[in-house]
């Protein structure tokens, strides 16, 4: 039972620098689901998809980028990295819209 | 502006006692609500949920309960043990049901 993975789990990134966290389901779920975590600042949401080929900003969308070829994979990516990007990603995926989500074991990124 | 508030950053408890965690949100269309809880190095994992429907639901040793006029819910956790010191996060459905929106966290600390 893989569930949600992610990867890498820790990453050292320079300033302007770009990278793409991966991440895949074997769940077969429609709905993906990104989120930073600042410390002190809960989970916030970057991007979600409810299905393969759709995308939609969360609260925090500037300065990443997303792309759902596929049910299973979910990427992310930073381009031109900054230090306010230097924060623990989790990935997330659910059968059912907001219910019953299933989160990665996350990436934690700095950017120096 | 924070949509879901969990005011209290900290919570210790004595194992055998009470944990009363609590959680307030500002809209109230929300009509879904969970909890869930993160060990440190861990992706968040469900733990319970209610329905606006609901004033309340238990799961074992976890309540939960729900004031809708007071656009407040609650966790109880009877008897605390040492194995729920974690990190517990409140959720809201949003309003499209299309993603959760997550509140700052307690750090819960049960001593034996």
């Amino acid at each position: 039972n893989a569930g949600v993975t992610q990867t890498p789990k820790f990453h050292i990134l320079k300033i302007g620098q770009s990278m793409t966290l991966q991440c895949t389901q074997d769940m077969n779920h429609n709905y993906m689901y990104w989120y930073r975590q600042d410390p002190g600042m809960g989970l916030k949401l970057i991007y979600y998809s409810v299905g393969a080929g759709i995308t939609d900003k969360g609260e925090v969308p500037n300065g990443y980028n997303v792309s759902r070829s596929t049910t299973e994979d979910f990427p992310l990516r930073l381009e031109l990295a900054a230090p306010s990007q230097t924060s623990v990603y989790f990935c997330a995926s659910s059968q059912g819209g907001a219910y019953g989500y299933t989160f990665g074991s996350g990436t934690r990124l700095t950017v120096v | 502006d924070q949509q879901v508030k969990q005011n209290s950053p900290s919570l210790s408890v004595q194992e055998g006692r009470i944990s009363i965690l609590n959680c307030d949100y500002t809209n109230s269309m929300f009509d879904y609500f969970l909890w869930y809880k993160k060990y440190p190095a861990e992706g968040p994992t469900f733990l319970i949920s209610i329905s606006s429907i609901k004033d309340k639901n238990e799961d074992g040793r976890f309540t939960v309960f729900l004031n809708k006029s007071a656009k407040h819910l609650s966790l109880h956790i009877v008897p605390s043990q040492p194995g729920d010191s974690a990190v517990y996060f409140c959720a809201v459905s949003n309003q499209a049901g299309t993603a959760l929106i997550f509140g700052k966290g307690t750090t819960l600390s049960v001593s034996s």
